[in-house]
C-alpha cells in the first residue's frame, strides 16, 4: 500500500460548484499535513497547512481525521483559476515530506 | 530573495554522460531535498539533507549523488545517466516543520 494515496482525477466541475478531495496516508506516526497546488509544468506552492481542528482559507476548507488517516479538500465557488493539480502532503517524523499522486482538477466555463 | 534556483531548466545528455544539477537557497533553511516527479507517480524523494555535511537517501536514490558542503547549495550529481532518468527534478528547501519551497525544476531527458 502507498503510503499517500489520492484519487487521479480528473475532476471536471463548472465555474461556481464546490467539489472536494480526499486523501489517505498509512503511517500512523504521520505529523504534519498538507495541501499543495501544482499547475502545469511547473513547482509545487502550498495551498494550505492542515490542522487538526480544521481550518478554513476563504474558499478552501481542510479537514484532519487522525482515526480514519485521511485528510480532505474542499473548494467552494470554484473558478477556472482553480485548474490545478492538488497534491496531499504528510510529514514523518518531522522531516521527510511524502506526497501523494495528485488530484486533477479542471474547472470548465 | 531569490528563494531557490535550480540550473539548468533543460538538459539532454546521452546514455553514459554524467552531469550535476545545481540547487541553491538563500532562505538559511536546514533541510534541503531532491524530488524527481514522473507521469503518474507523484514527487518520489532521491536524497535529502538536514544540514551541511549531513545526507541521506530517499525512496529512489539509486544512480544519484548529492553533498552539502554549504547550507545554501545541495547539488545533485548523475552518475551514468540512463533513460529511467528522464525525468523533472525539482529541488527544495524548507525550515521544519514548515512549507516547502520548490524551484522552478529542471527538465532532463536521457537519449
Amino acid at each position: 500500500r502507498k503510503e499517500v494515496e489520492q484519487d487521479p482525477g480528473p475532476f471536471n466541475v463548472p465555474e461556481g460548484a464546490t467539489v472536494a478531495f480526499n486523501c489517505t496516508y498509512s503511517n500512523s506516526a504521520s505529523q504534519s499535513f498538507f495541501w499543495y497546488r501544482q499547475d502545469c509544468r511547473k513547482e509545487p506552492k502550498l495551498l494550505m497547512s492542515v490542522y487538526s481542528s480544521g481550518n478554513e482559507d476563504g474558499r478552501f476548507t481542510a479537514q484532519l481525521n487522525r482515526a480514519s488517516q485521511y485528510i480532505s479538500l474542499l473548494i467552494r465557488d470554484s473558478k477556472l483559476s482553480d485548474s490545478a493539480t492538488y497534491l496531499c502532503v504528510v510529514t514523518v517524523y518531522g522531516q521527510n515530506f511524502v506526497f501523494g499522486p495528485g488530484t486533477r482538477l479542471s474547472v470548465l466555463p | 530573495n531569490a528563494g531557490v534556483t535550480q540550473t539548468p531548466k533543460f538538459q539532454v545528455l546521452k546514455t553514459g554522460q554524467s552531469m550535476t544539477l545545481q540547487c541553491a537557497q538563500d532562505m538559511n533553511h536546514e533541510y534541503m531535498s531532491w524530488y524527481r516527479q514522473d507521469p503518474g507517480m507523484g514527487l518520489r524523494l532521491i536524497h535529502y539533507s538536514v544540514g551541511a555535511g549531513i545526507t541521506d537517501q530517499g525512496e529512489v536514490p539509486n544512480g544519484y549523488n548529492v553533498s552539502r558542503s554549504t547550507t545554501e547549495d545541495f547539488p545533485l550529481r548523475l552518475l551514468s545517466a540512463a533513460p529511467s532518468q528522464t525525468s523533472v527534478y525539482f529541488c527544495a528547501s524548507s525550515s521544519p516543520p514548515g512549507e516547502q519551497y520548490f524551484g522552478p525544476g529542471t527538465r532532463l531527458t536521457v537519449t
